[in-house]
């Protein structure tokens, strides 16, 4: 069985300002890894994902993730953040045949 | 387009009461999930089914019921035994694969008043 572990529930953060939110996932075999974002009362939408190849992958908005094996993270970042950037962002792991297994969502609150 | 189509948006329902969500995908994807979101909680899985006719209970199944008789449809009904049944609920759908995530629907926000 797999887990993941979102580290921040909530973060405030300027706008045009960088902002980094942590995931940190535990599983006894490979996994594919995702992020996905909410805006207020609607569904999840994939953002990027992380199957093989590069570790470093990107969004068409700006957001990046870096799979990191040792320290079992898949980090999200982005360098500068918009008004629009406000939601709240959901890391998700998979294990070949199994269900996605989501974090508990960190809460992104971009301020003027 | 294709996509996940949730109904209603917003629904009420009177304690006692049973109400049924409604889902429907054009993905033509194998598995769809019902999922339960809860403010600080993150999503819970409730029911999911990787083919026709077959469906397993999920981590808070009780007080829940889903049927798949057609590929496209995956409705979930929330019965009287549900003691807390306010919250948001999201279907989604994937196709075969490892590497494929879900797709969600837009999600039906249930109160009971």
């Amino acid at each position: 069985a797999q887990s993941v572990t979102q580290l921040d529930s909530q973060v405030p953060v300027f706008e045009e300002a960088p902002v980094e939110l942590r995931c940190n996932y535990s599983s006894s075999v490979s996994v594919y890894l995702f992020w996905y974002v909410q805006y207020p009362n609607q569904g999840l939408q994939l953002l990027l994902k992380y199957l093989s190849g590069s570790t470093l992958v990107e969004s068409i908005n700006g957001f990046e993730a870096e799979f990191n094996k040792s320290q079992t993270s898949f980090h999200l970042r982005k360098p500068s953040v918009h008004i629009s950037d406000t939601a709240e962002y959901f890391c998700a792991v998979k294990a070949a045949g199994n269900k996605l297994t989501f974090g508990g969502g960190t809460r992104v609150l971009v301020k003027p | 387009d294709g996509g996940i189509t949730q109904s209603p948006k917003y629904l009420f329902r009177k304690e006692g009461q049973n109400v049924t969500l409604s889902c429907e995908q054009n993905l033509n994807h194998d598995a769809m999930y019902w999922y339960r979101q809860d403010p600080g909680q993150g999503l819970r899985l409730i029911y999911y089914s990787q083919i026709v006719n077959d469906f397993q209970k999920g981590d808070i199944a009780e007080g829940y019921s889903v049927s798949r008789e057609k590929k496209e449809s995956f409705p979930l009904t929330v019965t009287s035994a549900q003691k807390n049944p306010t919250a948001f609920y999201l279907c989604a759908s994937s196709i075969g694969g490892s590497g494929n995530g879900y797709t969600f629907g837009s999600g039906t926000r249930l109160t009971v008043v």
